[in-house]
């Protein structure tokens, strides 16, 4: 299996709302990934975590909250978003959080905020 | 810093021609290189990577090979297929940081 999914595939919130982004994987990796990428531009890092600790937080804004409860599974919280956080969500995983290190994707989040 | 630089899109072709999207870059040490693509509306898939210099990574048709003296990995194909349109993605693995780094992408369209 060298799959990486993510649910949903889409989702519109309201800047009130508090939703999450869930993101799978059963490749035993041990590093994960969030970035965003807007349109027509190339993903942006978020987050990575290794064997289930946050190691590194790219100054991302307190109303994105990511969590790693197990090593198969990585969450990224939503709440009180701005319209400009609309983008597409991709979570990725690799062996190890090394250079050498392949990153596998998922087909991402598509998220709306109204 | 770390950086990717690629070559401006969109790449607009005929079914069967030959494919170049240029790559450089710009690194302090030795990164592994990658290139991805995106069709529309997906994530992000490998393509091929190269991980020391002189590799020649390659799948599905595509070829790069990780060039040190002249800081490139130029992506490769022979003959394209209308179902090769898609976004392309050079990227690069900082070895200080583990991050990856990617070029702005390359949009390619390709026509029956």
């Amino acid at each position: 299996d060298t799959e990486v999914t993510q649910t949903p595939k889409h989702l519109v919130m309201g800047m009130t709302n508090k939703k999450s982004l869930k993101c799978e994987q059963h490749m035993g990796h041990r590093a994960m990934y969030w970035y965003k990428q807007k349109a027509k531009k190339p993903p942006e890092l978020m987050f990575v975590y290794s064997y289930e600790k946050l190691s590194i937080n790219e100054s991302v804004p307190s109303r994105f909250s990511p969590e790693c409860p197990n090593s198969s599974l990585l969450n990224l919280h939503l709440h009180a978003l701005q319209p400009e956080d609309s983008a597409l969500y991709l979570c990725a995983s690799s062996p190890e959080r090394g250079a050498t290190d392949t990153q596998y994707f998922g087909p991402g989040t598509r998220l709306t905020v109204l | 810093g770390d950086s990717v630089t690629q070559m401006e899109g969109p790449v607009t072709l005929s079914e069967e021609a030959f494919l170049t999207i240029n790559c450089t870059y710009t690194a302090t040490g030795y990164p592994s290189l990658f290139w991805y693509v995106q069709y529309p509306g997906e994530g992000l898939q490998l393509l091929l990577k190269a991980t020391k210099a002189d590799d020649k990574g390659s799948n599905k048709g595509f070829e790069a090979t990780y060039r040190k003296e002249t800081t490139s990995f130029h992506l490769e194909k022979g003959s394209v297929q209308v179902s090769d349109s898609a976004v392309y993605f050079c990227a690069l693995s900082d070895q200080g940081t583990d991050k990856l780094i990617f070029g702005t992408g390359t949009r390619l369209q390709v026509f029956p």
